[in-house]
């Protein structure tokens, strides 16, 4: 099992619609990327959280320290925002950190 | 202001050939690292740097190796490529280990094909 969990793995909506993608991981942790993957593109950073809230335009991230597990939202979603969406923890372990990746989230807005 | 700029951005290699992708990055951090990223699986890391002359392991080093010998730069070698090795990679800096309080800065990958 990975320590980092992404839901789910393929995700297709009609524009307009409000987008959820979830990272749940299993151990402590001291920040929480979100990032965004185009297809044959490079990769761009989101967010960085280590608590609560922040938004950007439409994007909105949460992050839950107690329940681990943070979300991703896109609000009046459109076909620009199609890419793969990917979590990665700063996942703490014996005084040594390491940057875990999700397997990412593929999202389809269909116009 | 160009953050990270890897090259090449496709390389077809033959099975037993060497390349080198290159990394520059032009914010001045410390952290740098090369990823690469196989189909269904998150990125795995190859190598890090904490600075000019310092180098470690990542999780996946074999068949690589890296240098830095200034801040800017830390390229990745790819020695006897082999099939496995048919991935893409991807360099990122930050300021801080991890990206912890702040952004990671990510290149747009090279896409490596070894026949």
């Amino acid at each position: 099992k990975n320590e980092v969990e992404q839901s789910p793995q393929n995700l297709t909506a009609q524009e307009g619609e409000f987008i959820t993608i979830n990272c749940s991981y299993s151990v402590g942790i001291s920040a929480l990327h979100w990032l965004q993957q185009h297809p044959g593109g490079g990769i761009v950073s989101l967010f960085m959280l280590s608590s609560g809230k922040k938004k950007h335009g439409r994007l909105i991230a949460t992050i839950n320290i107690q329940e681990k597990h943070s979300s991703l939202h896109i609000t009046a979603s459109h076909p620009r925002d199609s890419a793969v969406y990917i979590c990665a923890a700063l996942i703490s372990n014996f005084g040594n950190e390491k940057l875990t990746f999700g397997t990412g989230t593929r999202l389809t807005i269909i116009p | 202001n160009a953050g990270v700029t890897q090259t090449p951005k496709f390389r077809i290699l033959k099975i037993g050939q060497s390349m080198t992708l290159q990394c520059t990055q032009d914010m001045n951090h410390n952290y740098m690292y090369w990823y690469r990223q196989d189909p269904g699986m998150g990125l795995k890391l190859i190598y890090y740097s904490v600075g000019a002359g310092i180098t470690d392991k990542g999780e996946v080093p074999n068949g690589y190796n890296v240098s830095r010998s200034t801040t800017e730069d830390f390229p990745l070698r790819l020695e006897l490529a082999a099939p496995s090795q048919t991935s893409v990679y991807f360099c990122a800096s930050s300021y801080s280990w991890g990206g912890g309080g702040n952004t990671i800065y990510f290149g747009e990958g090279s896409w490596l094909t070894v026949v």
